[in-house]
């Protein structure tokens, strides 16, 4: 079974403070993404990476960055934690191809005080 | 621009009734491909079907249909005998060329469906 991991299920984070998201696949695949979700807004596209140390930006990357150093890791990192980024993240994997879908993790909800 | 609109916020249901969940696309690309995913009240993301651009035939995939029209741009989900347990969001995302860099897949804003007994 393909496993999406991330790192945190819940995190509370001060304003200002450096946070640090990580997400693991263990199926070798070529595709990871980072979305967050908030009511009534679906799933926004933060970043997208096509493979080792390659990205691209999403709907919403202003306030984020990412990292993938290694295949089967992809960080998000969101350099000064503002209040306005208190949201659920998902990362999700894929193989290249458009027709394979995406697999989730479980989540994070990340809350800014 | 928004790619994946969904127009319904919420729908309610009768158990064993059918439903559809609309989704429209905009693309300008021939290849794509289309996914609905079910997001219980858990948190987990759950794919349930998949479209691609050149198929001639609408998927199905057991009590889950999809209703390709190319032309209309549109590819609503349908769920025959609907259970309780279908209750939960439903979203439409596409997957699409971005440059050379593989496919991105965008999401739609999501339905809330409740199915009744």
């Amino acid at each position: 079974d393909v496993k999406v991991t991330q790192s945190s299920r819940y995190l509370v984070k001060r304003t200002g403070e450096k946070v640090f998201l990580e997400c693991v696949q263990d199926m070798d695949h070529e595709n990871m993404f980072w979305y967050r979700q908030d009511p009534g807004l679906g799933l926004r596209l933060i970043y997208f990476s096509y493979d080792v140390k390659m990205k691209e930006k999403g709907d919403i990357p202003e306030g984020y960055s990412v990292s993938r150093e290694k295949k089967e890791r992809f960080s998000l990192i969101l350099e000064s934690a503002s209040t306005n980024q208190t949201s659920m993240y998902l990362c999700a994997s894929s193989l290249r191809q458009i027709y394979t879908e995406a697999f989730f993790g479980q989540g994070t909800r990340l809350t800014v005080v | 621009a928004q790619k994946i609109t969904q127009t319904q916020p919420g729908m309610f249901v009768q158990e064993k009734e059918a439903v559809t969940l609309d989704c429209t696309y905009d693309t300008s690309d021939p290849s794509y491909g289309l996914f609905w995913y079910k997001q219980p009240s858990s948190g987990e993301m759950i794919f349930l079907i998949y479209q691609g651009s050149y198929d001639q035939q609408n998927a199905t995939e057991g009590r889950y249909s999809l209703n390709f029209q190319k032309a209309r741009k549109s590819a609503n989900l349908v769920i025959s005998a609907s259970q309780l347990g279908d209750s939960a969001m439903y979203f439409c995302a596409m997957r699409e060329p971005l440059s050379n860099s593989g496919y991105a897949l965008n999401f739609g804003k999501g339905t809330s469906l409740l199915v009744t007994p």
